[in-house]
């Protein structure tokens, strides 16, 4: 079955820190992958996806995800956190295999980011 | 403007009654979902359509009924709710099938 897990509940980090939020999936075939971000008491929002290409996928607010293909991981990175983005983020996996319109979703990781 | 749509934004009912959730895209997207949300942030499918047509069904009491009037909206109908019904509620909607998502704000539902 297409799976993806965030092996981390909450992330802690210093604003001007480098930050990185773990994802590893498990698909059958070429994996379709997602982050999302949800702020307080609102809907999901697209960070960036993975569909081909370049391993490096460059997304909203300054995000980036590394695609690991040995690994299995799609990792969200980025460079230096701001508080702004303490928020709960969601990483995803669309299901090629049985119905490519569905999409499973992590658990999600809280970001704490402290000034 | 809003792109996806839902009201109410909250909704305290009590356990039995019926009650229903609209949502509303306008970003002439073809495909629409609803998620639900539990108290531990897990999301979870339960339905999909394309272009008015039921395209995933999860396992879901058939208490829950969406319904499409048209591409731009789906709403969720939940009869003789339950305590175990409280939880947020998504709408989302996608280009097409397997695009990128995009969701509205939620519909926080409280079964008492």
């Amino acid at each position: 079955a297409q799976s993806v897990a965030q092996p981390e509940d909450q992330v802690n980090v210093a604003e001007g820190n480098p930050l990185t939020v773990k994802c590893t999936y498990s698909v059958s075939g070429n994996p379709y992958l997602f982050w999302y971000v949800q702020y307080p008491n609102r809907g999901l929002q697209f960070l960036l996806k993975y569909i081909t290409g370049d391993n490096l996928v460059k997304g909203s607010y300054g995000f980036e995800a590394e695609f690991n293909k040995s690994q299995t991981s799609f990792h969200l990175k980025k460079p230096s956190a701001l508080v702004s983005d303490s928020a709960l983020y969601f990483c995803a996996v669309r299901d090629l295999l049985y119905n490519f319109n569905k999409f499973y979703f992590g658990s999600g990781t809280k970001l704490n980011v402290k000034p | 403007d809003t792109a996806v749509s839902q009201t109410p934004k909250y909704l305290v009912t009590q356990m039995g009654n019926d009650k229903s959730i609209k949502c509303e895209q306008n970003l002439g997207h073809d495909t629409m979902y609803w998620y639900k949300q539990d108290s531990k942030k897990f999301l979870k499918i339960m339905f999909s359509y394309n272009n008015k047509e039921l395209i995933i069904n999860e396992t879901v009491p058939n208490r829950f009924s969406p319904k499409s009037p048209d591409k731009a909206h789906l709403n969720l109908h939940i009869n003789s709710l339950e305590l175990g019904d409280s939880a947020v509620y998504f709408c989302a909607s996608s280009r097409g099938l397997g695009e990128t998502q995009y969701f509205g704000p939620g519909t926080r539902l409280l079964v008492l």
